[in-house]
């Protein structure tokens, strides 16, 4: 069953801060976010393991609630190159830890 | 290393012709699988598999089939298209363990009409 991204689309200005949420109604063992531009393949930003520990990379920064089974993606002081479509990967620790993947935030950052 | 391939990267294809989507990995991955993309829906796994001569189901694996042969090599066949499987196709590799990254091909376009 595919995690629930919320929101759908979000627009922002310059310098302004965005939050993305990735909710699964299944026990989790790790969560993986990615950005996919128009027209390309979906990038790796990072990977959160259950135990609640929070990443950065850059000014974007991710955190893990394995009780919930949610996750967000922090992204601060936002830049024209955040834009993209994000998504958020989650696995069940099973034998195979196939990546589900959630329906996606559009984001776009506007000058 | 050139990572994770796909061929073609469009195709048009007729309702009810055959055709197989190609993907190669050149990292050594244990575990490959195929996403398909549609506007709206997100990526959403189709078939995945764990090693050679091992695959299994994924969310939406009516009207396709997967063989592994090798580890470098997860093709997928659609054996009589239809137009509900005009898509964007991404195929993906990675190590089995859940933290390792895993990385996507460039994609192949299908319309089929």
């Amino acid at each position: 069953q595919q995690p629930v991204q919320s929101p759908q689309a979000v627009i922002l200005r310059e310098g302004e801060d965005a939050v993305i949420n990735c909710s699964s109604s299944k026990a989790l063992y790790s969560v993986h976010w990615y950005r996919q531009k128009h027209g390309e393949a979906p990038v790796f930003l990072m990977i959160l393991l259950k135990g609640g520990e929070q990443k950065g990379h850059d000014k974007i920064s991710a955190s893990f609630n394995e009780k919930k089974q949610q996750s967000s993606l922090y992204l601060t002081a936002s830049q024209l190159s955040y834009s993209g479509t994000y998504f958020c990967g989650t696995a069940d620790g099973g034998a195979t830890n196939k990546l589900i993947f959630g329906t996606g935030t559009l984001l776009a950052v506007q000058p | 290393n050139a990572g994770v391939t796909q061929t073609p990267k469009f195709q048009v294809l007729k309702t009810g012709q055959s055709m197989t989507l190609q993907c190669a990995q050149d990292m050594n991955h244990e575990y490959m699988s195929w996403y398909r993309q549609d506007p709206g829906m997100g990526l959403r796994l189709i078939h995945y598999s764990v090693g050679a001569g091992i695959t299994d189901q994924g969310e939406v694996p009516n009207g396709y089939n997967v063989s592994r042969s090798t580890t470098e090599d997860f093709p997928l066949r659609l054996l009589s298209a239809a137009p509900s499987q005009t898509s964007v196709y991404f195929c993906a590799s990675k190590r089995t363990g859940g933290t390792d990254t895993q990385y996507f091909g460039p994609g192949t376009r299908l319309t089929v009409l």
